[in-house]
C-alpha cells in the first residue's frame, strides 16, 4: 500500500518547455488535488478533482491543466513553464473524512 | 472569503518548555479546522483535526468561535517536535485552505 505517489521527485525545466506531473493514490479515494508550496506562502490549490471525470479550478489554476485520467490518477500539465512556477508541487487525494494524505512532492525549477 | 492566517513564520523554543501556534481563521459557516505537519524529509502529514477533541503526540487544539482561533499547544516540547506546521479549514468539497506555514525549532 504505497498511498500516494509521485513522479518525477526533480525537474529542471527552461522557461516554454512543457512537462507533465504525475500522481497515484492506491486508497480508493474520489477526490483529489495539486498544490503548491512557496516559502512564506503555505500550500496553495491549483485544481481539485471531487471525483472520476470532474475537475475544478483552485486559488492559482493560470498556467496549468489537469487530467483525471481514472480514480487512480490525477495529473498536472504546465504547457509553458515560467520561473514564476519554480516551486514544490504536492499531490493529495481523500475519501471521506477530509483527511487529506499526501504525496512526497516534486521539486520543480524553471530557469 | 475563507482564510488562515497563522502569525508566526518562525517560532524557536527550548525543549521543556511551552509552544503554542497561533492560527486564526475567517469563514462565515461553521468550520472544520486541522493541524498538519511536516517534519523534515517526510510528506505532509495530518497531526489533528478539531473534531476528534484528542491529543496526538502531546498536542492539543481548541476551537475559538469566540475569537476565530485554533491554536495549538504542547505543555512540553520535544526535540522530535520541530517540523513545519499548517493551520488548515475546510472550504466545502472537501477542499482545505492552508495557512502560511509556522516553522517550529526546538532547542536542546
Amino acid at each position: 500500500n504505497a498511498g500516494v505517489t509521485q513522479t518525477p521527485k526533480f525537474q529542471v525545466l527552461k522557461t516554454g518547455q512543457s512537462m507533465t506531473l504525475q500522481c497515484a493514490q492506491d486508497m480508493n479515494h474520489n477526490s483529489m488535488y495539486w498544490y503548491r508550496q512557496d516559502p512564506g506562502m503555505g500550500l496553495r490549490l491549483i485544481y481539485y478533482s471531487a471525483s472520476e471525470g470532474t475537475t475544478d479550478k483552485g486559488e492559482v489554476p493560470n498556467g496549468y491543466n489537469v487530467s483525471r485520467l481514472n480514480k487512480r490518477e490525477f495529473s498536472l500539465r504546465l504547457e509553458s513553464a515560467a520561473p514564476s512556477q519554480t516551486s514544490v508541487y504536492f499531490c493529495a487525494s481523500s475519501g471521506t473524512l477530509y483527511e487529506q494524505y499526501f504525496g512526497p512532492g516534486t521539486r520543480l525549477t524553471v530557469t | 472569503a475563507q482564510r488562515v492566517t497563522q502569525p508566526e513564520k518562525l517560532l524557536s523554543v527550548f525543549k521543556g518548555a511551552p509552544v503554542e501556534l497561533k492560527c486564526n481563521y475567517s469563514y462565515s459557516g461553521s468550520p472544520e479546522l486541522f493541524w498538519y505537519v511536516q517534519y523534515s524529509r517526510q510528506r505532509l502529514q495530518l497531526l489533528l483535526r478539531h473534531i476528534s477533541r484528542e491529543s496526538i503526540k502531546g498536542f492539543t487544539a481548541d476551537l475559538n468561535k469566540g475569537e476565530t482561533s485554533f491554536h495549538l499547544k504542547k505543555p512540553f516540547a520535544q526535540e522530535e517536535d520541530s517540523a513545519m506546521y499548517y493551520c488548515a479549514l475546510t472550504q466545502g468539497a472537501q477542499k482545505l485552505v492552508f495557512g502560511q506555514g509556522t516553522r517550529l525549532t526546538i532547542n536542546p
